[in-house]
């Protein structure tokens, strides 16, 4: 089983409606969630973060992370073009702060 | 501006030789770190250092190696023993619990 599991899509939905992007993780001892955008050919950007259990909201992002299923999910409302990208979950390890562990990747594709 | 400055953007190397990527950062970030990046594929970790002239191997280290002789930066060799070394290179800081990435550098095989 992969430490850090997502769906490699792509996920394709229309401009304005909601992307919604998910990851599991493997141990119940991880602390800290990231997503992070990646265009194509382009370094990844970090667009949220969530340490406790809910949602967190910055602009048309919501993190959602349930530790008791194990699972971090990311919401995109009102979808834009622009928002087509790989968008990598990454847990941190359980035992070592300083690391991260990231998953492969779920292609985006909104289109107009 | 502060941030995270990778060179060259595109490196290619001969077999037989070693190449060394560049890593420099302004953040006054204690630690640092080397991803490969395989295409189609997430991020996995080479190298990481906590502080200076230490470092820690990752999961995928063989055939490359690290010095951290300053703060501000952590170049990467990538060895004659490393031998599918074709991949684009991410260097990355850590400050406040989250991780920055530099812009990436594409390394191909001639």
């Amino acid at each position: 089983q992969k430490e850090v599991e997502q769906n490699s899509g792509p996920l394709s939905v229309p401009e304005g409606a909601i992307a919604s992007l998910n990851c599991t993780y493997s141990d119940r001892g991880s602390q800290s969630f990231f997503w992070y955008r990646q265009y194509s050919g382009k370094s990844p950007e970090l667009i949220m973060f969530i340490y406790s259990n809910g949602d967190k909201e910055d602009g048309r992002f919501t993190a959602q992370l349930n530790k008791a299923s194990q699972y971090v999910s990311l919401l995109i409302r009102d979808s834009q073009p622009s928002d087509s990208a790989t968008y990598l979950c990454a847990v941190g390890a359980p035992y070592n702060t300083d690391k991260l562990i990231f998953g492969t990747g779920t292609r985006l594709q909104v289109f107009p | 501006d502060g941030g995270i400055t990778q060179s060259p953007k595109y490196l290619f190397r001969k077999e037989g030789q070693n190449v060394t990527l560049s890593c420099e950062q302004n953040l006054n970030h204690d630690a640092m770190y080397w991803y490969r990046q395989d295409p189609g594929q997430g991020l996995r970790l080479i190298y990481y250092s906590q502080i200076v002239n230490d470092f820690q191997k990752g999961d995928i280290a063989e055939g490359y190696s690290v010095s951290r002789e300053k703060k501000e930066s952590f170049p990467l060799t990538v060895t004659s023993a490393q031998k599918n070394p074709t991949a684009f290179y991410l260097c990355a800081s850590r400050g406040n619990e989250k991780l920055f990435f530099g812009s990436g550098t594409q390394l191909s095989v001639l």
